[in-house]
């Protein structure tokens, strides 16, 4: 099966940097990869995602890239802001009668 | 539109005891995942149905779980004979999945499971 790994497992970032959270994926066909953020006590919620025949994807301060050939897509955050603290999972899929396999997650936080 | 509903939000069960845990698609959505979230960790899959049909139970135990999803109504996670291990979150999603793979996963709220 799908194994997805992600780093880091926690991020710090001052208000206003960046950020990028990084996952890998072993399955080449693995098709669909969605972001999820998770604030504390909240359910998963769906941020970005991106399809395997688009390498780049943004939305507003959001982000996500896809590297196909080398398995790996990654999130980007620009001028992050307190209420970007959460939470963040990736995940990837085959699509079809699949299940969805989830990143361990990345904590981050930023400081005002 | 409701989204994903589940129900209850919070239960409280003494060791041995059963768990029962609802959930309902949103509407339009046919296929339920099950997940498992201990506090300060990821989710962890446990079962995949459709309407009257397990398509994947690879993340679930082998004993004390089981999960249904009947023609009519919920899909029920049941869990016998609690222990403290299962005190969790337990979160359902849904997804208008086709088989061709245009599929997006939406959770409910989850329900939160202590064992005493």
């Amino acid at each position: 099966g799908e194994n997805v790994e992600q780093h880091p497992s926690t991020l710090s970032v001052q208000e206003g940097d960046s950020a990028v959270i990084k996952c890998t994926y072993s399955d080449s066909a693995s098709n669909y990869f969605p972001w999820y953020k998770q604030e504390l006590g909240k359910r998963p919620q769906l941020i970005i995602d991106i399809r395997s025949n688009v390498g780049e994807k943004k939305d507003q301060r959001i982000a996500v890239t896809l590297n196909k050939t080398a398995k790996h897509f990654s999130l980007h955050i620009t001028e992050t802001q307190p209420e970007d603290s959460a939470v963040y999972f990736c995940a990837a899929t085959p699509g079809g009668f699949n299940k969805f396999y989830f990143g361990s997650g990345t904590k981050l936080n930023v400081k005002p | 539109n409701a989204g994903v509903m589940q129900n209850p939000r919070h239960l409280v069960r003494r060791r041995g005891q059963e768990a029962r845990l609802r959930c309902s698609p949103m509407k339009g959505h046919s296929h339920v995942y099950w997940y498992r979230q201990l506090p300060e960790e990821g989710l962890k899959f446990m079962v995949y149905l459709q309407k009257e049909n397990i398509i994947d139970e690879s993340g679930m135990p082998k004993e004390r779980f089981s999960a249904e999803f009947p023609k009519e109504g919920p899909s029920i996670l049941r869990i016998q004979q609690v222990v403290r291990g299962d005190s969790a979150a337990y979160f359902c999603a849904s997804s208008p999945l086709s088989d061709s793979g245009a599929n997006v996963l939406t959770f409910g709220a989850g329900s939160r499971l202590t064992v005493l």
